[in-house]
Order: C-alpha cells, then sequence, then structure tokens
C-alpha cells in the first residue's frame, strides 16, 4: 500500500530553533494532512493542504506542497518543549507511515 | 466535549482469552476506524466503517472482528488472543464516507496478551 515517507526518522533541535519535517508520497493526491502523536496519547490532526494548494499556515506551523516532486513539507517556527511528538504526513487515506520522532531540548 | 472514548485504557490478557475493546464518539461522525500501532511503526488499519451498518477489512484484519453498533458506537472484538496482537489499538472517527477527511482519534487502549 501506499504511504507518505518521512524524514528524518529522528530529529532534535533546542527550544526556540525551527524544525522542518518532509514528506514524499508516490501517487496523485487529492491532499495530504499532517498528524501530531505526543507520547502515549492518540494523533491530532494538525493541517491539511489541497492539490491545487501550495503553501498553507496554521498559527506556528507552515505547511508546503510541491506535487511536481510528490513532496511536502512541515515547518515547525520557535519551536516549544511541547513540540516534542511524532509527526506524520498522511497522503493515501487511511495509511500511516512511520513518522519523524521530534525532540525539543528545553 | 469528550471527541472519541476508548475503554479500557489497558489491559492484560492470556494466550486464547476473548476481549472488546468499546469506542464511542460524540461529535455524529458517520465512519469510525481501528488501527493497532506497534513500537516504531505507524499505524495500521484493521477495519473501518464508512458509514452505520457498513464495515470493511483494512491492511490487517486478521484475528479481529468488529460491530458497528449504532452511528456513535463501533467495538472491536478479539475472539482468541494470541501474544502478536499486543499492541496499542486506536479507535478514530471522521464527518463523512469520503476516506481521506481528517480523523479524530481516542487516546488508545494499551493491549498486552501473555
Amino acid at each position: 500500500s501506499q504511504q507518505g515517507e518521512e524524514d528524518p526518522q529522528a530529529l532534535s533541535i533546542q527550544e526556540g530553533e525551527n524544525a522542518t519535517m518532509n514528506c514524499s508520497y508516490k501517487t496523485s493526491i487529492n491532499n495530504l494532512q499532517w498528524y501530531r502523536q505526543n507520547s502515549g496519547r492518540g494523533l491530532v490532526h494538525l493541517i491539511l493542504i489541497r492539490s491545487n494548494e501550495r503553501e498553507k499556515h496554521s498559527g506556528r506551523l507552515r505547511v508546503t506542497l510541491d506535487t511536481s516532486k510528490k513532496s511536502s513539507s512541515l515547518l515547525i517556527t520557535a519551536s516549544r518543549a511541547a513540540d516534542t511528538a511524532s509527526y506524520f504526513c498522511v497522503d493515501t487515506p487511511l495509511v500511516f507511515g512511520k513518522g519523524t520522532r521530534l525532540s525539543v531540548i528545553a | 466535549n469528550a471527541g472519541v472514548t476508548q475503554t479500557p485504557k489497558f489491559q492484560v490478557l492470556k494466550t486464547g482469552q476473548s476481549m472488546t475493546l468499546q469506542c464511542a464518539q460524540d461529535m455524529n461522525h458517520n465512519s469510525m476506524y481501528w488501527y493497532r500501532q506497534d513500537p516504531g511503526m505507524g499505524l495500521r488499519l484493521i477495519y473501518y466503517s464508512a458509514s452505520e451498518g457498513t464495515t470493511d477489512k483494512g491492511e490487517v484484519p486478521n484475528g479481529y472482528n468488529v460491530s458497528r453498533l449504532n452511528k456513535r458506537e463501533f467495538s472491536l472484538r478479539l475472539e482468541s488472543a494470541a501474544p502478536s496482537q499486543t499492541s496499542v489499538y486506536f479507535c478514530a472517527s471522521s464527518v463523512g464516507r469520503v476516506r481521506n477527511q481528517p480523523q479524530h482519534f481516542g487516546d488508545g487502549t494499551r493491549l498486552s496478551i501473555l
């Protein structure tokens, strides 16, 4: 089954720095979604970007989409310790990758 | 506003025992889903229900059964638990029958089978 592949698998940054995570996918999409999972919790939907959109913002989150390269990126600006979590991109309905584990060190 | 509620939160079973995991949502969503998540892995879909009265197999349905009891509730049953079913189980729901709509997740049931 197709699934988005997040890169890097793990990322460690200092509080206040920006964090960038990438996602590559294989098929054409209607939309691409990003989710966050804090340790021991369920996934939380962060943002959805449609195939005809190139960039979308939500608070400290910025998502870009390049359909020609079949890739997306999630930028978290001015990171906080509370941003420590795993982040998943979802291109194909109901199929999740392994995610990027982000650690923000205070 | 509870969202998606899963019970129990933790359970330990012996091999061969049966168990039903419960899930309820209060958002009037049509579609509901069951996933399992193993260490270091993404979520794998077990079963989903696009609407009340319908259920479909996902990627890893073997060893499980589901019941969409009504619009609010979607249960997952292990008839004869096996150690390979040790995992964290997540229930999710979404607004409509279109499957790539955002999903709302419960906090999971942590199941250990000895």
